[in-house]
């Protein structure tokens, strides 16, 4: 098993582009999560996922969108970025029990 | 212990010495609770889990201790080695939180060879 998947690993965006973030798990997992973090601030809930189909927010949701088309995969979506948004995204998915499993992180610049 | 501020709390001990990482918690509702390492670079790894119907739980070389009338978690690590230098955080799942956990912003451990 990969377990959970990032792609990409880096990326440098202009201020105003768009992009996607794909997090992709095979565990078979029905809740999946995206966070950001930052120096000094711990990981914090963007949006997350408790099942296909399904979306909420979480506790910094402005100026991200997220789509989980599939079981398997939970996309984030930068639609115009912004200097504010150069972070470290992790994806997380985890089973009906709390222990979340991260993947390895995308590092997003913003010029 | 959390940071308020933008550098993380460290702690530094020798090599070959016991490691205790401590957190605060902050919901007497929490019922599951989670230490997870992070390397340079890389994804928080899960370390061990305890339930609030626990007191400690052991793994290999490694001890979480839950006081819930002090809402207090902690990490003890036995014989730090040189691979356990990273950054700490403490998770807490508050009952009724719709699957969502809480995490503390992390310390820093450095072991001096």
């Amino acid at each position: 098993n990969a377990g959970v998947t990032q792609t990409p690993k880096f990326r440098v965006l202009k201020t105003g582009q768009s992009m996607t973030l794909l997090c992709a798990q095979d565990m078979n997992h029905e809740y999946m999560y995206w966070y950001r973090q930052d120096p000094g601030m711990g990981l914090r809930l963007i949006h997350y996922s408790v099942g296909e189909g399904t979306t909420a927010k979480g506790e910094v949701p402005d100026g991200y969108n997220v789509s989980r088309l599939k079981k398997q995969n939970f996309l984030l979506g930068l639609e115009s970025a912004a200097p504010s948004q150069t972070s470290v995204y992790f994806c997380a998915s985890r089973p009906g029990a709390p222990r979340q499993f991260f993947g390895p992180g995308t590092r997003l610049t913003v010029l | 212990g959390e940071s308020v501020g933008l550098h993380l709390p460290t702690l530094s001990v020798q090599e070959g010495d016991n490691s205790i990482i401590n957190c605060a918690y902050s919901n007497s509702a929490s019922d599951y609770f989670i230490w997870y390492k992070q390397e340079s670079g890389k994804g928080p790894q899960f370390i061990i889990d305890i339930r609030s119907n626990m007191d400690k739980r052991q793994g290999q070389r490694v001890t979480v201790l839950l006081n819930k009338t002090v809402k207090h978690l902690s990490l003890q690590i036995a014989a730090t080695q040189p691979g356990d230098s990273a950054v700490y955080f403490c998770a807490e799942n508050m009952r009724g939180a719709n699957s969502k956990l809480t995490f503390g912003k992390g310390i820093t451990l450095s072991v001096r060879p």
